[in-house]
Protein backbone atom coordinates (compact mmCIF):
# COMPACT_ATOMS: atom_id res chain seq x y z
CA UNK A 1 0.00 0.00 0.00
CA UNK A 2 1.27 3.79 -0.11
CA UNK A 3 1.69 3.86 -3.50
CA UNK A 4 2.47 7.17 -5.21
CA UNK A 5 2.86 7.90 -8.83
CA UNK A 6 4.64 10.82 -10.47
CA UNK A 7 4.37 11.35 -14.61
CA UNK A 8 6.67 12.07 -16.80
CA UNK A 9 9.62 10.06 -15.27
CA UNK A 10 12.01 12.94 -16.76
CA UNK A 11 11.09 15.75 -19.51
CA UNK A 12 13.37 18.15 -21.46
CA UNK A 13 12.00 21.38 -22.67
CA UNK A 14 13.04 24.37 -24.38
CA UNK A 15 13.67 27.83 -22.22
CA UNK A 16 9.53 29.67 -22.18
CA UNK A 17 7.61 26.34 -22.59
CA UNK A 18 5.71 25.18 -19.51
CA UNK A 19 5.59 22.05 -18.05
CA UNK A 20 3.32 19.90 -16.30
CA UNK A 21 3.74 16.87 -13.72
CA UNK A 22 1.10 14.81 -12.12
CA UNK A 23 1.19 13.33 -8.95
CA UNK A 24 -0.93 10.41 -8.19
CA UNK A 25 -1.77 8.63 -4.59
CA UNK A 26 -2.90 4.98 -6.31
CA UNK A 27 -3.92 2.87 -3.34
CA UNK A 28 -4.90 5.59 -0.82
CA UNK A 29 -6.46 9.12 -0.35
CA UNK A 30 -4.41 11.56 -0.10
CA UNK A 31 -5.55 14.92 1.84
CA UNK A 32 -2.89 16.70 1.45
CA UNK A 33 0.00 16.31 -0.88
CA UNK A 34 3.58 18.36 -1.13
CA UNK A 35 5.97 18.94 -3.85
CA UNK A 36 9.31 19.48 -3.08
CA UNK A 37 12.80 20.30 -4.82
CA UNK A 38 15.98 18.78 -5.13
CA UNK A 39 19.35 20.04 -6.39
CA UNK A 40 22.14 17.44 -7.20
CA UNK A 41 23.68 15.61 -3.73
CA UNK A 42 21.38 17.90 -1.78
CA UNK A 43 18.28 17.34 0.21
CA UNK A 44 14.76 17.58 -0.24
CA UNK A 45 13.34 21.40 -0.25
CA UNK A 46 9.49 22.03 0.38
CA UNK A 47 8.05 24.04 -2.21
CA UNK A 48 4.13 24.50 -1.60
CA UNK A 49 1.70 22.24 0.45
CA UNK A 50 -1.99 21.69 -1.51
CA UNK A 51 -4.87 20.82 0.40
CA UNK A 52 -7.62 18.98 -2.50
CA UNK A 53 -10.17 21.73 -3.21
CA UNK A 54 -7.98 24.85 -1.99
CA UNK A 55 -5.28 27.14 -3.05
CA UNK A 56 -1.71 25.86 -2.60
CA UNK A 57 0.15 27.17 0.64
CA UNK A 58 3.91 27.90 -1.32
CA UNK A 59 7.08 28.40 1.08
CA UNK A 60 8.92 31.66 1.55
CA UNK A 61 11.00 32.05 -1.92
CA UNK A 62 8.72 29.91 -3.82
CA UNK A 63 7.07 31.91 -7.06
CA UNK A 64 3.48 31.04 -6.98
CA UNK A 65 2.88 32.41 -10.52
CA UNK A 66 5.78 30.33 -11.59
CA UNK A 67 4.95 26.92 -10.32
CA UNK A 68 1.49 26.61 -10.38
CA UNK A 69 -0.46 23.86 -8.18
CA UNK A 70 -3.81 21.83 -8.69
CA UNK A 71 -4.48 19.47 -6.29
CA UNK A 72 -8.44 18.59 -8.14
CA UNK A 73 -9.50 15.70 -6.30
CA UNK A 74 -7.68 13.41 -3.83
CA UNK A 75 -5.64 11.86 -5.90
CA UNK A 76 -4.29 13.65 -7.75
CA UNK A 77 -2.22 17.16 -8.09
CA UNK A 78 -0.38 18.59 -10.47
CA UNK A 79 2.58 20.97 -10.59
CA UNK A 80 3.00 22.99 -13.81
CA UNK A 81 6.78 24.98 -14.36
CA UNK A 82 5.35 28.18 -16.05
CA UNK A 83 7.64 29.99 -18.39
CA UNK A 84 10.85 27.17 -18.04
CA UNK A 85 14.07 28.55 -18.08
CA UNK A 86 17.36 26.36 -17.68
CA UNK A 87 17.61 27.55 -13.75
CA UNK A 88 14.27 25.56 -13.14
CA UNK A 89 16.08 22.34 -14.42
CA UNK A 90 15.95 20.20 -11.36
CA UNK A 91 14.91 16.98 -9.83
CA UNK A 92 11.01 17.58 -8.39
CA UNK A 93 9.50 15.08 -6.35
CA UNK A 94 5.88 14.86 -4.88
CA UNK A 95 4.00 13.12 -1.53
CA UNK A 96 1.20 12.41 -0.59
CA UNK A 97 -0.17 12.14 3.11
CA UNK A 98 -3.51 9.96 3.68
CA UNK A 99 -5.71 10.32 6.54
CA UNK A 100 -4.00 7.94 8.69
CA UNK A 101 -1.15 9.85 10.83
CA UNK A 102 -1.12 12.56 8.20
CA UNK A 103 2.44 13.27 9.26
CA UNK A 104 3.97 10.29 7.69
CA UNK A 105 4.34 11.73 3.81
CA UNK A 106 4.81 8.88 0.84
CA UNK A 107 6.98 9.62 -2.27
CA UNK A 108 6.76 9.49 -5.58
CA UNK A 109 9.62 8.19 -7.76
CA UNK A 110 10.15 12.12 -9.10
CA UNK A 111 10.25 14.24 -12.46
CA UNK A 112 13.90 15.04 -13.78
CA UNK A 113 13.51 18.57 -15.92
CA UNK A 114 16.27 19.84 -17.99
CA UNK A 115 15.49 23.00 -19.56
CA UNK A 116 17.73 24.27 -22.53
CA UNK B 1 14.46 26.53 3.73
CA UNK B 2 14.84 25.21 6.85
CA UNK B 3 16.68 21.82 6.98
CA UNK B 4 17.63 20.01 10.50
CA UNK B 5 20.92 18.77 11.29
CA UNK B 6 22.26 14.98 10.03
CA UNK B 7 25.48 13.53 11.12
CA UNK B 8 27.56 11.93 10.21
CA UNK B 9 27.42 13.33 6.18
CA UNK B 10 28.77 10.05 4.63
CA UNK B 11 29.97 6.74 5.91
CA UNK B 12 31.87 3.97 4.03
CA UNK B 13 32.07 0.82 5.86
CA UNK B 14 32.50 -2.55 5.66
CA UNK B 15 29.72 -5.17 4.81
CA UNK B 16 28.38 -6.64 8.28
CA UNK B 17 29.53 -3.57 9.85
CA UNK B 18 26.74 -1.48 12.07
CA UNK B 19 25.78 1.90 11.35
CA UNK B 20 24.71 4.50 13.38
CA UNK B 21 23.54 8.32 12.23
CA UNK B 22 21.48 10.99 13.83
CA UNK B 23 19.55 13.86 13.69
CA UNK B 24 19.07 16.91 15.83
CA UNK B 25 16.52 20.30 15.87
CA UNK B 26 16.48 23.27 17.66
CA UNK B 27 12.41 22.20 17.35
CA UNK B 28 10.18 20.17 19.15
CA UNK B 29 8.58 17.75 16.24
CA UNK B 30 5.11 15.26 17.03
CA UNK B 31 6.55 13.12 14.55
CA UNK B 32 10.04 11.71 13.27
CA UNK B 33 10.53 9.67 10.06
CA UNK B 34 13.44 8.13 8.39
CA UNK B 35 13.73 7.24 4.73
CA UNK B 36 16.48 6.22 2.39
CA UNK B 37 17.07 7.45 -1.38
CA UNK B 38 18.29 6.02 -4.23
CA UNK B 39 20.01 7.70 -7.15
CA UNK B 40 17.17 9.10 -9.45
CA UNK B 41 14.37 7.80 -7.19
CA UNK B 42 12.43 9.29 -4.71
CA UNK B 43 12.75 8.36 -0.64
CA UNK B 44 11.51 5.11 0.58
CA UNK B 45 9.97 5.29 3.69
CA UNK B 46 12.19 3.15 6.46
CA UNK B 47 10.23 4.10 9.71
CA UNK B 48 8.11 6.47 10.72
CA UNK B 49 8.09 6.89 15.37
CA UNK B 50 4.87 9.18 16.50
CA UNK B 51 5.73 9.45 20.31
CA UNK B 52 8.76 10.32 22.44
CA UNK B 53 10.47 7.69 23.45
CA UNK B 54 9.64 5.50 20.87
CA UNK B 55 12.01 2.69 19.96
CA UNK B 56 10.88 0.89 16.46
CA UNK B 57 12.73 -1.61 14.58
CA UNK B 58 12.17 -2.84 10.58
CA UNK B 59 13.84 -5.67 10.13
CA UNK B 60 17.88 -4.33 10.82
CA UNK B 61 16.91 -1.33 11.25
CA UNK B 62 15.99 0.66 14.68
CA UNK B 63 15.21 4.20 14.96
CA UNK B 64 13.87 6.04 17.97
CA UNK B 65 12.57 8.89 18.68
CA UNK B 66 14.21 11.42 21.41
CA UNK B 67 12.80 12.49 25.03
CA UNK B 68 12.95 15.81 24.21
CA UNK B 69 11.40 15.30 20.65
CA UNK B 70 14.68 17.32 19.39
CA UNK B 71 16.18 14.52 17.90
CA UNK B 72 16.06 10.78 16.68
CA UNK B 73 18.55 8.10 15.73
CA UNK B 74 18.61 5.46 12.98
CA UNK B 75 20.86 2.01 13.74
CA UNK B 76 21.30 -0.47 10.96
CA UNK B 77 23.13 -3.56 12.23
CA UNK B 78 25.17 -6.14 10.05
CA UNK B 79 24.74 -3.82 7.06
CA UNK B 80 24.71 -5.35 3.38
CA UNK B 81 25.70 -3.91 -0.38
CA UNK B 82 21.93 -2.94 -0.55
CA UNK B 83 21.69 -0.56 2.15
CA UNK B 84 24.38 1.56 -0.21
CA UNK B 85 22.38 4.96 -0.36
CA UNK B 86 21.33 8.44 0.77
CA UNK B 87 19.50 8.16 4.18
CA UNK B 88 16.77 11.25 5.53
CA UNK B 89 15.98 12.00 8.80
CA UNK B 90 12.58 13.88 8.95
CA UNK B 91 10.79 16.17 11.40
CA UNK B 92 7.26 16.66 11.14
CA UNK B 93 4.44 18.66 12.70
CA UNK B 94 2.27 20.62 10.23
CA UNK B 95 5.06 19.95 7.55
CA UNK B 96 8.66 17.84 7.06
CA UNK B 97 11.50 19.26 7.51
CA UNK B 98 14.28 16.97 6.14
CA UNK B 99 17.76 16.50 7.41
CA UNK B 100 20.81 17.04 5.65
CA UNK B 101 21.31 13.28 4.13
CA UNK B 102 24.13 10.79 5.06
CA UNK B 103 25.83 9.10 2.31
CA UNK B 104 26.09 5.53 3.18
CA UNK B 105 28.77 3.10 0.92
CA UNK B 106 29.08 -0.14 2.34
CA UNK B 107 32.13 -2.19 0.54
CA UNK B 108 31.51 -6.41 0.28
Amino acid sequence: GAVVSQHPSRVICKSGTSVKIECRSLDFQATTMFWYRQFPKKSLMLMATSNEGSKATYEQGVEKDKFLINHASLTLSTLTVTSAHPEDSSFYICSAAGGWGTDTQYFGPGTRLTVL
Amino acid sequence: GQQLNQSPQSMFIQEGEDVSMNCTSSSIFNTWLWYKQDPGEGPVLLIALYKAGELTSNGRLTAQFGITRKDSFLNISASIPSDVGIYFCGGATNKLIFGTGTLLAVQP
